[in-house]
C-alpha cells in the first residue's frame, strides 16, 4: 500500500544536539511539507518542497532545516538553534495539480 | 497573508447532540478542504468544497460553502464517541503556491 512513514514515532534527545527526522513517501507525489504541531493548536509550516533538489521556507523556519535530494524523501533536520524544539512534527505529500494532502503518522520530539 | 478564522476552538457535547464548526475568510476562496485528527493521530483529509453554495455531505457529516466562498462549514449529526477528534478546515492562498493554509481547528470532546 502506498503512503508516507515518518520515522521515528518518538523521539527523545538532549538539549544542544541536532537531530534528523525521516520522512519517505511511496505515493509519487511532487510535494512534500513538513508542520509543527504544538499541544492545542494547529497546524504551522515549516519547510515546503514542489521538486526535487528545490525547497522554500515555511512560517516557522528558524531552526530547522531540510533536503530533497530524491522524490520519495524529505528530511528534517531540528538543530540547536530551534529554542523551542519540543513538539508533534508532521510530514506531508501532494501531487501536483492535487490540492489535498496526505499526512505521515508524525514523530513526537522531546528535548530534555 | 491569508488566514482562516475557525470557531469555536472546543467544543464539548452529549453523545447524540449535533455539532457544528465554522472556517471563515476575509477573502473569496478557490475552495476549501476539511480534515480531521483523531487524539494522537494524523490528519486525515474529509473532502474538498469547491463550487458556491455546494453541500456535500458523508453519512452524518455535513460540508457546506457560503454563496460567497469566504466560509465554511463542517455539521455532525447525532454525534458519536468515534467523532471525538480536532476538525481542521484549509485553504489555499490566493498566490496559489500549492501549500495550504490551516484554521486553527475545533477540538470536538463528546461525552457517552
Amino acid at each position: 500500500d502506498g503512503g508516507i512513514t515518518q520515522s521515528p514515532k518518538y523521539l527523545f534527545r538532549k538539549e544542544g544536539q541536532n537531530v534528523t527526522l525521516s520522512c519517505e513517501q511511496n505515493l509519487n507525489h511532487d510535494a512534500m511539507y513538513w508542520y509543527r504541531q504544538d499541544p492545542g493548536q494547529g497546524l504551522r509550516l515549516i519547510y515546503y518542497s514542489q521538486i526535487v533538489n528545490d525547497f522554500q521556507k515555511g512560517d516557522i523556519a528558524e531552526g530547522y532545516s531540510v533536503s530533497r535530494e530524491k522524490k520519495e524523501s524529505f528530511p528534517l533536520t531540528v538543530t540547536s538553534a530551534q529554542k523551542n524544539p519540543t513538539a508533534f512534527y508532521l510530514c506531508a505529500s501532494s501531487m501536483a495539480g492535487q490540492t489535498s494532502y496526505t499526512f505521515g503518522s508524525g514523530t513526537r520530539l522531546t528535548v530534555v | 497573508g491569508q488566514q482562516v478564522m475557525q470557531i469555536p476552538q472546543y467544543q464539548h457535547v452529549q453523545e447524540g447532540e449535533d455539532f457544528t464548526t465554522y472556517c471563515n475568510s476575509s477573502t473569496t476562496l478557490s475552495n476549501i478542504q476539511w480534515y480531521k485528527q483523531r487524539p494522537g493521530g494524523h490528519p486525515v483529509f474529509l473532502i474538498q468544497l469547491v463550487k458556491s453554495g455546494e453541500v456535500k455531505k458523508q453519512k452524518r457529516l455535513t460540508f457546506q460553502f457560503g454563496e460567497a466562498k469566504k466560509n465554511s462549514s463542517l455539521h455532525i449529526t447525532a454525534t458519536q464517541t468515534t467523532d471525538v477528534g480536532t476538525y481542521f478546515c484549509a485553504v489555499l492562498p490566493s498566490s496559489n503556491t500549492g501549500k495550504l493554509i490551516f484554521g486553527q481547528g475545533t477540538t470536538l470532546q463528546v461525552k457517552p
